[in-house]
């Protein structure tokens, strides 16, 4: 089962909006609405930010979203501020014994 | 506090084994499935294995089936993962990880160090 794709890094300014594509196929993204997402600070373990495509956790931000169109997830974060600086991946469900796949990683840089 | 707290991590000669342990604490452990979850030194996440509450369904990620073996002692609140005929490739961050709701992975460990190396 191949990685799900993801833009190496994105960037973006203090009070900016980014987004982060996340691309599969017709057999994990495109089957199932069950994309998540994580952030992960440097040495630190990753934290659920979104699941089931676009719902947060409690005490997850709203300035971040989820969203799915086809094969393709997206996670947008508004109003960018320094502690949104991280590596967020992107996973999905992917049916049977194949069970989960991540995405490669983005590094978010807050400029 | 809702806590995993992974242990067993070390350096082992490439065919060797381990064993690692997830001790879960203030949450009713039996009532999660759990992964397990790697990252290789500068590399991305990688799902290694699954279990469900009472073990009745096990994945295994291709690049470790046959190798390792995921278990889980409810009545220890424990999670383990032995790690057989190991690789250098295997060399990675190891975590454990709750599946909650829509198979998002809600609480996680801090890690446990696994390098494989003569």
């Amino acid at each position: 089962q191949s990685a799900l794709t993801q833009p190496a890094s994105v960037s973006g300014s203090p009070g900016q909006s980014i987004t982060i594509s996340c691309t599969g196929t017709s057999s994990d993204v495109g089957s199932y609405n069950l994309v998540s997402w994580y952030q992960q600070h440097p040495g630190k373990a990753p934290k659920l930010m979104i699941y089931e495509v676009s719902k947060r956790p409690s005490g997850v931000s709203n300035r971040l979203s989820g969203s799915k169109s086809g094969n393709t997830a997206s996670l947008t974060i508004s109003g960018l501020q320094a502690e949104d600086e991280a590596d967020y991946y992107c996973c999905s469900y992917a049916g049977g014994s194949t069970f989960v796949v991540f995405g490669g990683g983005t590094k978010l840089t807050v400029l | 506090e809702v806590q995993l707290v992974e242990s067993g991590g070390g350096l082992v000669q490439p065919g060797g084994s381990l064993r690692l342990s997830c001790a879960a604490s203030g949450f009713t452990f039996s009532t999660y499935s759990m992964n397990w979850v790697r990252q290789a030194p500068g590399k991305g996440l990688e799902w290694v294995s699954y279990i469900t509450t009472w073990s009745s369904t096990i994945y295994y990620a291709d690049s470790v089936k046959g190798r390792f073996t995921i278990s889980r002692d409810n009545a220890k609140n424990s999670l383990y993962l032995q790690m057989n005929s190991l690789r250098a490739e295997d060399t990675a961050v190891y975590y454990c990880a709750t599946v909650g709701n829509a198979y998002g992975m809600d609480v996680w460990g801090q890690g446990t160090t696994v390098a494989v190396s003569s």
